[in-house]
């Protein structure tokens, strides 16, 4: 069946580094693919989306390319800051489902 | 406008105890998701509605899970003969029900925890 395989974390950097979170997929098709962020004390909120090869999702610096070829999704980030430490969720849709990966928890330190 | 929210925020029950988690959806949101969240793991579906109807319940783990949506938008997930492997963050999600495309918004979720 369709998984979504994110490396695991925690994830610590100084602010200003570059962030990389790897995200790698199986699924039949070219489904969908997300990644979702969870801040300290709030909901899952939708950081970005693909919905095809070659598409670039980006939003508040984060950005993810849909890579057929190595079925990734990577999602960086040119210069972290400390309020982007959260829980990040790579994920893919399924029909009306979404599959999500384990989470990767990133700290930002100052 | 205000999102999904989720009743209550934390529950607290013994094994074997019968609970009910209740999902407002955002208005005007005809679809509505249900997910579970152990601990250190990602969100995974049980179910879905597309109104009243359960659209896909391929999710729930066995029958002691039950989820209803009567009259189309608050939704009440419902849990028999609870057991310690309960214990998770039941997450509820609404969508506008465009067909395979539109985004889910989600509640912060209820803690659910079984002594």
């Amino acid at each position: 069946g369709d998984s979504v395989t994110q490396m695991e974390g925690p994830v610590t950097l100084s602010e200003e580094a570059f962030l990389t979170i790897n995200c790698t997929y199986t699924a039949t098709g070219y489904p969908s693919l997300f990644w979702y962020v969870q801040y300290p004390g709030e909901g899952l909120q939708l950081l970005l989306k693909a919905t095809k090869a070659d598409d670039k999702g980006s939003n508040k610096g984060f950005e993810a390319t849909y890579r057929k070829e190595t079925t990734s999704f990577h999602l960086e980030k040119g210069s972290v800051q400390v309020s982007d430490s959260a829980v990040y969720f790579c994920a893919l849709r399924r029909d009306d489902k979404i599959i999500f990966g384990k989470g990767t928890r990133l700290h930002i330190l100052p | 406008g205000a999102g999904v929210s989720q009743t209550p925020s934390n529950k607290v029950t013994e094994k074997g105890k019968y609970v009910e988690l209740r999902c407002d959806p955002i208005s005007g949101h005809t679809a509505l998701y249900w997910y579970r969240q152990s601990l250190g793991q990602g969100p995974e579906f049980l179910i879905y509605f597309q109104g009243t109807g359960a659209a896909d319940d391929s999710g729930l783990p066995n029958d002691r899970f039950f989820a209803v949506r009567p009259e189309g938008s608050v939704s009440t997930l419902k849990i028999q003969r609870t057991e310690r492997g309960d214990s998770a963050v039941y997450l509820c999600a609404s969508s506008l029900g465009l067909a395979g495309a539109d985004e889910q918004f989600f509640g912060p979720g209820t803690r659910l925890t079984v002594l």
